[in-house]
């Protein structure tokens, strides 16, 4: 399975654009992006899902270069409640759903 | 119902003693997912079932983990013997058959382990 790689925490301020960067050199043809978000004692929530180039929902925006070797999870103007851990994982339509260890954004007032 | 349900929330016992979680998935989600999350740390998938079948069992920690679901509905992660290392919170999702539509995740069963 490919692996991610992500960075293990982000501090932001309230209102700035928050940006995200998941690696995943070994993507597969078949394999599709989706990010989850965490927060304390509550089970991960989805938040968006790409195969290329760019998705965007009332949430955030998904950014995925031509070589999908790596996507971006972009959240327009955060806020204290985006506080949480945030997981990239790729699947390609099977059960394999492999969480890696996520990152920590804290956003500050 | 209208998300996924787990029960208990929290359940605190005694090593040694035998524990049931469960998990009540989004109606007509054929497939159901267990996961296990230590504090401060990631999921670790532990079991997937696609209706009454678990055709991937290999997440499972151990022999005193097993799963079973019936109706292609509840499902229930029975711990044995359980030890100390086994406390953490125990996530429950579920899916539609079709691929890529996301997992939907119940609250989880908060297990200590004494």
């Amino acid at each position: 399975l490919a692996k991610t790689t992500q960075p293990i925490s982000m501090d932001s301020y309230e209102g700035q654009e928050v940006n995200i960067t998941c690696s995943h050199n070994n993507i597969a043809t078949n394999d599709y992006i989706t990010w989850y978000q965490q927060f304390p004692s509550q089970g991960p929530r989805f938040i968006i899902q790409g195969y290329k180039t760019k998705v965007t929902n009332e949430v955030a925006s998904l950014f995925i270069p031509a070589d999908r070797k790596s996507s971006t999870l972009s959240l327009p103007r955060v806020s204290l409640s985006d506080t949480a851990v945030y997981y990239c994982l790729l699947h390609s339509g099977t059960y394999k759903y492999i969480f890696g260890t996520g990152t920590r954004l804290k956003v500050l007032a | 119902g209208a998300g996924v349900s787990q029960s208990p929330s929290n359940k605190v016992t005694e090593k040694g003693k035998d524990v049931e979680l469960r998990c009540d998935p989004i109606s007509g989600h054929t497939a159901l997912y267990w996961y296990r999350q230590s504090l401060g740390q990631g999921l670790e998938f532990l079991i997937y079932f696609q209706g009454n079948s678990a055709p991937d069992k290999s997440g499972l920690p151990s022999d005193r983990f097993s799963a079973e679901r019936t109706g292609g509905s509840v499902s229930t992660l029975t711990i044995q013997r359980t030890q100390q290392e086994d406390s953490a919170v125990y996530l429950c999702a579920s899916s539609l058959a079709a691929p890529n539509t996301g997992l939907f995740f119940g609250e989880g069963s908060r297990l200590t382990v004494l």
